[in-house]
């Protein structure tokens, strides 16, 4: 009954390689996110995506693409990998404003190491 | 644009009082949060304020928002060695049909000393 999950938990692979993480959140939330957390942890927004509108943060590379098969899954694919792409990734939902809350609720992370 | 700052630690007496600051520059922000990672672990919510609210509570939690200079604190009173984490700040923008996204500061290690 995990409100929002990921997997892998784990991902190591070498650089250049192309590899996905997936996200389902069972929530009924209309919106989703993409968090990268780095090695300081320091975190911070890469896409936010609706069945309307995905809002790209202009720092990601468009090497990183998000897939939304359906309104429960956002899954993140990540092109010709580089030892900068190591990190945590949080995936993320919440409800649309004037639905009684607003809290994000966030996934357990995915650690992606490059090598 | 937005930007939020923390404090990267603080050190703490069990049984003491912990504060913990943050400041934001978009005035425009609608919500702002606190949340806790422990070590390995994913982000928790540990509580959320509404720009036009000064005061939050919840058991040991007290959350004060001064919109003037755009100040917010995360009070834990009686602090405990599990309340040992990362505590994150972070403000919400809403537009449209969603939000795009919260903007976090740095977040600030709280150490717990016995």
């Amino acid at each position: 009954d995990t409100a929002v999950s990921q997997t892998p938990k784990y991902l190591v692979t070498q650089m250049g390689n192309d590899k996905s993480i997936k996200c389902e959140q069972n929530l009924g939330h209309d919106t989703m996110y993409w968090y990268k957390q780095d090695s300081k942890k320091f975190l911070k927004i890469m896409f936010s995506y609706n069945n309307k509108e995905l809002i790209i943060n202009e720092t990601v590379p468009n090497r990183f693409s998000p897939k939304s098969p359906d309104k429960a899954h956002l899954n993140l694919h990540i092109n010709s990998l580089e030892l900068g792409d190591s990190a945590v990734y949080f995936c993320a939902s919440s409800p649309p404003p004037g639905q009684g809350t607003y809290e994000q609720y966030f996934g357990p992370g995915t650690r992606l190491t490059v090598t | 644009g937005e930007d939020v700052e923390q404090s990267l630690f603080l050190s703490v007496r069990e049984g003491d009082s912990s504060v913990i600051n943050c400041t934001y520059t978009d005035s425009s922000s609608t919500y702002l949060y606190w949340y806790k990672q422990e070590p390995g672990a994913g982000l928790q919510l540990l509580t959320y304020i509404f720009s036009n609210m000064d005061m939050k509570q919840d058991q040991r939690l007290t959350v004060l928002l001064n919109k003037k200079d755009k100040h917010l604190s995360l009070r834990i009173a009686d602090t405990q060695t599990g309340d040992s984490a990362i505590y994150f700040c972070a403000e919400a923008m809403y537009s449209g049909g969603g939000a795009d996204g919260l903007t976090f500061g740095k977040g600030t290690h709280l150490i717990i000393q016995p």
